[in-house]
């Protein structure tokens, strides 16, 4: 009964490949995220979507594309990884302004 | 912008003392200010936020921080320090852009010895 579930939670990958990582929430939260954790534990938020629409869009290279097929599930796709794409990806849910729940996060490889 | 600085990447102190994590944050609007704890391996979990209600608020596992406006300080304290506590705290600030955008610190990585 996980309330915010990612997967995979490691990911290995070459240059120049294509991959996803997929995140579900059973809270019934209107609002998900994508944020990103690089080597020095560093946080930043990617992307925000709101009953599947589109609402926080940083600035991601446009390799980076985010679907939303419902509200409980929020994908994140990386077109032609790079080498700096490597880093953890947490996915969380809100409502509305209430706190984040994170999952456990997917630990990207890029080799 | 709104951002956010963790004063000491690496804090240690011995099972028992009292714990204190600093944070500064910089905003133009009155803030939503938050503590979240990283245990390894593991996702971020909330212990505790400012609102713009009492200025001390207490959270999770006996933490509490101080709001003060003067000092734009959120400082994260724990009277004794449990050999539980030693994980990554981040100090948070939110920006409201019709999500709530949170603005993270570099991180406090704490460690409790014996």
């Amino acid at each position: 009964d996980t309330a915010v579930s990612q997967t995979p939670k490691y990911l290995v990958t070459q240059m120049g490949n294509d991959k996803s990582i997929k995140c579900e929430q059973n809270l019934g939260h209107d609002t998900m995220y994508w944020y990103k954790q690089d080597s020095k534990k560093f946080l930043k938020i990617m992307f925000s979507y709101n009953n599947k629409e589109l609402i926080i869009n940083e600035t991601v290279p446009n390799r980076f594309s985010p679907k939303s097929p419902d509200k409980a599930h929020l994908n994140l796709h990386i077109n032609s990884l790079e080498l700096g794409d490597s880093a953890v990806y947490f996915c969380a849910s809100s409502q509305v302004t209430e706190k984040l729940f994170f999952g456990s996060g997917t630990q990207l490889s890029v080799l | 912008a709104q951002s956010v600085t963790q004063l000491g990447s690496h804090v240690s102190v011995s099972e028992g003392a009292l714990v204190l994590l600093r944070c500064n944050y910089s905003s133009s609007v009155p803030p939503y200010l938050f503590w979240y704890v990283q245990y390894p391996n593991q996702g971020l979990q909330l212990l505790l936020k400012y609102t713009s209600a009492a200025t001390l608020v207490k959270g999770i596992n006996g933490f509490e921080a101080e709001f003060k406006k003067s000092e734009t300080s959120f400082h994260l304290t724990k009277p004794s320090a449990h050999m539980s506590d030693a994980a990554e705290y981040f100090c948070a600030v939110s920006e409201w852009k019709g999500a709530q955008k949170l603005v993270f610190g570099q991180g406090t990585r704490l460690t409790i010895n014996p």
